[in-house]
């Protein structure tokens, strides 16, 4: 499975945005880009996935890199709920691995 | 609420025992995965089961095993227990098996084994 790196932590400010980096220099052309989260005492959450182009939804948005070695994710106005352990992954959608490897995260902290 | 349902919400048992945990994907979802969340080897995939077949296989134990049925919820059973099993167990779903495809969790079954 293709490594991801994140930082170990990110504060940010409630109301202000915020941009989760991944590195994934190894990253094949089949991979997809997949983000969770996962809140205190609860089940990790689905956020986002991509390929190439950017992509938004409720929750948050992905920017994708051009060479795609790397990736943010953009909480637009962060809340206190967004305190969460946020999860970079790829997945590839031809290796037949359907299975999640989750890292160590990024630990976002939101101050009031 | 992600739609999937996993009981028990809490396990404690002593070493050396069986248990079975429980879990009902998401209405319409085929695949079944299982993760093991421990605080020194994090999120770990353990096994997934696709339209009642073992389909991937992670680090799971020997002394683990687990089954899907023809209404598609699975269960993990887990035998001779030691300290070390003591984790959060995870049931995650997905309608099939495709890279694109988000995987649902439920809340976990928290097991102590005392």
């Amino acid at each position: 499975d293709a490594k991801t790196t994140q930082p170990n932590s990110m504060e940010s400010n409630e109301e202000e945005p915020v941009h989760l980096p991944c590195n994934h220099s190894t990253i094949s052309g089949t991979d997809y880009i997949h983000w969770y989260r996962q809140l205190p005492s609860q089940g990790p959450e689905y956020v986002i996935h991509g390929l190439t182009s950017n992509v938004n939804n409720r929750m948050a948005s992905l920017a994708i890199a051009e060479d795609r070695k790397s990736s943010t994710l953009i909480l637009h106005r962060a809340t206190l709920r967004d305190a969460a352990v946020y999860y970079c992954i790829l997945r590839d959608f031809q290796g037949g691995s359907e299975k999640l490897v989750f890292g160590k995260g990024t630990k976002l902290t939101v101050n009031p | 609420d992600s739609g999937v349902t996993q009981t028990p919400k809490h396990l404690i048992t002593a070493t050396g025992q069986r248990v079975t945990l429980r879990c009902s994907p998401r209405s319409g979802d085929l695949s079944v995965y299982w993760y093991q969340q421990s605080l020194d080897q994090g999120l770990q995939f353990l096994i997934q089961y696709y339209n009642g077949e073992e389909r991937a296989k992670g680090n799971i134990l020997e002394r683990f095993s687990a089954q899907q049925f023809p209404d598609l919820h699975s269960e993990l059973n887990l035998s001779s227990l030691e300290l070390g099993d003591s984790a959060l167990y995870f049931c995650a779903s997905s309608a099939g098996t495709a890279a694109n495809q988000p995987q649902h969790f439920g809340d976990g079954t928290r097991l102590s084994i005392l």
